[in-house]
């Protein structure tokens, strides 16, 4: 199965703060790649897809970037509500596999 | 809007069978375009991809849990089903029934279910 490696693990970060998480894969993917947010309690959420796509109703200061192993997520400005974990997951080849996750706390 | 929502025990015995149903509103399971498919979620293991249905049969298993996997659906109730045979603690986690859409990208969730494996 391709792995999936994120970092870092975790960040603080500050209210209007730029945030960048990348995620590589163990392998090429093309743009085979999704970013999600988390919440405490709930179920992940689709913020990217085809590692650039902006899914519908997902705030622009979301953005991805990246193709074939290396990939980036970037919170333009950080907002209160912004403050989760986040994943990525390749839709490449199955098995599909997630990142291990990016917790963003506040600092 | 497409809701879907997870049901089943709490508490499963090691070795005996987990199940689990989806029931999926606002949206029909017997579409074509959709995979419904089962992630679970642990503290080990992270979020991992249990497998999927899709057109009302063709079914894709993780390999590593293949051999203890059925997905199935059901039609007339608009639902969707998991079973893991054989459980151990290595099964405990949250469990959650999604949509597929494009064959790329999870568009809806249930809650989630915890599911716990203990005598």
């Amino acid at each position: 199965a391709i792995q999936m490696t994120q970092s870092p693990s975790s960040l603080s970060a500050s209210v209007g703060d730029r945030v960048t998480i990348t995620c590589r894969a163990s392998q090429g993917i093309r743009d085979d790649l999704g970013w999600y947010q988390q919440k405490p309690g709930k179920a992940p959420k689709l913020l990217i897809y085809a590692a650039s796509s902006l899914q519908s109703g997902v705030p622009s200061r979301f953005s991805g970037s990246g193709s074939g192993r290396d990939f980036t997520l970037t919170i333009s400005s950080l907002q209160p509500e912004d403050f989760a974990t986040y994943y990525c997951l390749q839709d490449y080849i199955y098995p599909w596999t997630f990142g291990q996750g990016t917790k963003v706390e506040i600092k | 809007q497409v809701q879907l929502q997870e049901s089943g025990p709490g508490l499963v015995k090691p070795s005996e069978t987990l199940s689990l149903t989806c029931t999926v509103s606002g949206g029909s399971v017997s579409r074509g375009s959709y995979y419904w498919t089962w992630i679970r979620q642990s503290p080990e293991k992270g979020l991992e991809w249990i497998g999927y249905i899709y057109d009302s049969g063709s079914t894709n298993y993780n390999p590593s849990l293949k051999s203890r996997i059925t997905i199935s659906v059901d039609m007339s109730k608009n639902q969707f089903s998991l079973k893991v045979s054989s459980v151990t603690a290595a099964d405990t986690a949250v469990y959650y029934c999604a949509r597929v859409v494009g064959a790329t990208r999870i568009d809806y969730w249930g809650q989630g279910t915890r599911v716990t494996v203990s005598s």
